[in-house]
C-alpha cells in the first residue's frame, strides 16, 4: 500500500491475555519505530528496527513487550499478559532511512483496551 | 520527566488570523525539531522541521522558530484555515539516542469560522 498500515484498528483484550499488533511498513523502507500513545499524551519511543535488526528498545516499559522484524519488512509488537496501564494507542511509524532530516510515516494506530 | 512540554492543550483562533503554538524542551542535546499534525483516528502526519543551526524555516502558511538560548520553538500558522483544526505535537531528536522522536503531549487547535 502507499501508506503505513496497522492492524487491527481496534483491539480489546482481558488482562492476562496476551496480544499482537501488526505494521506493515512503506515498501523500501529500512527503519521502522514503534511508539505508545496513552490519552492525553504525546507518543512515547518504545523501539527501533533497522531493517531485521533491533537497534533500539530502550522504551520498552517492561519484559511483557516484545517486538520483531524477522524479514525487515512487517514488524509485529507482542505484549504479554496484557495489564490495564498498557491500554493505549499503538503507533508505527517507517522512514526510508534514519536521521535529521528523514521524515517518519505513521499508521493510523491500534487502539487497544485491557478491560 | 517530559522533555518536551506544550503548556497549553488547546489553543482556538478565527479563520484568517495567525495561530502560534509553543513548545518547550529540557534537554540542551536536542538538535532537530519537528511539528507533527494529528487528526482523529489518524497517525500524525509530519508538518515541518528545524535543524538546530537555524532558527527559522518556512513552508508556505507554515513557519517555525526556534530560540535555543530560551529552549523553546513555536509554530506559526498564517493565515489560519478551518482545516488546520487538528491536534499539534511538538518533538525533538538527538544524534546521541538514533534521533528518536521525543513529543510534547500536544496541543488542540480549533480554526472557527
Amino acid at each position: 500500500g502507499a501508506g503505513v498500515s496497522q492492524s487491527p484498528r481496534y483491539k480489546v483484550a482481558k488482562r492476562g491475555q496476551d496480544v499482537a499488533l501488526r505494521c506493515d511498513p512503506i515498501s523500501g523502507h529500512v527503519s521502522l519505530f514503534w511508539y505508545q500513545q496513552a490519552l492525553g499524551q504525546g507518543p512515547e519511543f518504545l523501539t527501533y528496527f533497522q531493517n531485521e535488526a533491533q537497534l533500539d528498545k530502550s522504551g520498552l516499559p517492561s519484559d511483557r513487550f516484545f517486538a520483531e522484524r524477522p524479514e525487515g519488512s512487517v514488524s509485529t509488537l507482542k505484549i504479554q499478559r496484557t495489564q490495564q496501564e498498557d491500554s493505549a494507542v499503538y503507533l508505527c511509524a517507517s522512514s526510508y532511512n534514519r536521521g535529521p532530516f528523514t521524515e517518519a510515516f505513521f499508521g493510523q494506530g491500534t487502539r487497544l483496551t485491557v478491560v | 520527566d517530559q522533555q518536551v512540554k506544550q503548556n497549553s492543550p488547546s489553543l482556538s483562533v478565527q479563520e484568517g488570523r495567525i495561530s502560534i503554538l509553543n513548545c518547550d524542551y529540557t534537554n540542551s542535546m536536542f538538535d532537530y525539531f519537528l511539528w507533527y499534525k494529528k487528526y482523529p483516528a489518524e497517525g500524525p502526519t509530519f508538518l515541518i522541521s528545524i535543524s538546530s543551526i537555524k532558527d527559522k524555516n518556512e513552508d508556505g502558511r507554515f513557519t517555525v522558530f526556534l530560540n535555543k538560548s530560551a529552549k523553546h520553538l513555536s509554530l506559526h500558522i498564517v493565515p489560519s484555515q478551518p482545516g488546520d483544526s487538528a491536534v499539534y505535537f511538538c518533538a525533538a531528536s538527538a544524534a546521541y539516542s538514533g534521533y528518536a522522536l521525543n513529543f510534547g503531549k500536544g496541543t488542540s487547535l480549533l480554526v472557527t469560522p
